[in-house]
């Protein structure tokens, strides 16, 4: 079984500021993956960045990195140089190698600030 | 190409009525979630079409919720005498191939209101 908690229901940046969403995760699962997804007003989930948990680097994708914390159980995102089209809810989530569905959390509700 | 796409986008009924939500995935891809999210909630997974084997059905609520996939492409998510509860967004997803890691595209989902 997997469990996300996204501790943070709301969030808000500058524009130009950086801003770090926080995650933490349980799983039994020896192989897993982890994800953060962006829901903007339009509902449509987007993939933003992901990472293998065998894979001790932590994944960039441009201005969003994650800090993976293997031990810890924690997987945070950071959102460099925030920009207005980043305000949007943003999903932590994790699957299991082989095991196909995700497992979400609650969300955080992510503000820019002009 | 095209993503996924949802019909329809918005549905209004009335408790006790039976409704249809529609998924179309992306061609080629074998893998069909559905997923709903309930306000102030995240996503929670319902049930998982791959190829033609059988579904995986362990996160339906209640016997009143099924789906069918058929020609292993458009899927259908139908909720029997709808309850007050069911009021959600109704969001599908679909993936190339089981196995490994494949990215799931998410369609636009369907928000249905129970009156």
């Amino acid at each position: 079984a997997q469990t996300v908690t996204q501790s943070q229901p709301e969030m808000s940046v500058q524009e130009a500021e950086t801003v770090t969403l926080s995650c933490t995760y349980d799983t039994s699962e020896s192989d897993y993956y982890l994800f953060w997804y962006k829901q903007p007003p339009s509902r449509q989930m987007i993939l933003v960045i992901r990472q293998e948990a065998y894979k001790q680097q932590n994944a960039t994708e441009n201005r969003f990195s994650v800090n993976f914390q293997k031990a810890a159980k924690s997987f945070s995102l950071k959102i460099s140089d925030s920009q207005l089209g980043d305000a949007a809810m943003y999903f932590c989530a994790s699957g299991a190698f082989g095991n196909e569905k995700l497992t979400f959390g609650t969300g955080t509700r992510l503000t820019i600030i002009p | 190409g095209a993503g996924v796409s949802q019909s329809p986008s918005n549905k209004v009924t009335e408790k006790g009525k039976d409704v249809e939500l529609r998924c179309d995935p992306i061609s080629g891809h074998t893998a069909l979630y559905w997923y709903r999210q309930s306000l102030g909630q995240g996503l929670e997974f319902l049930i998982y079409f791959q190829g033609n084997s059988a579904p995986d059905k362990s996160g339906l609520p209640s016997d009143r919720f099924s789906a069918e996939r058929t020609g292993g492409s458009v899927s259908t998510l139908t909720i029997q005498r709808t309850q007050q509860e069911d009021s959600a967004v109704y969001l599908c997803a679909s993936s190339r191939r089981r196995g490994s890691y494949n990215e799931q595209f998410f369609g636009p989902g369907t928000r249905l209101t129970v009156l």
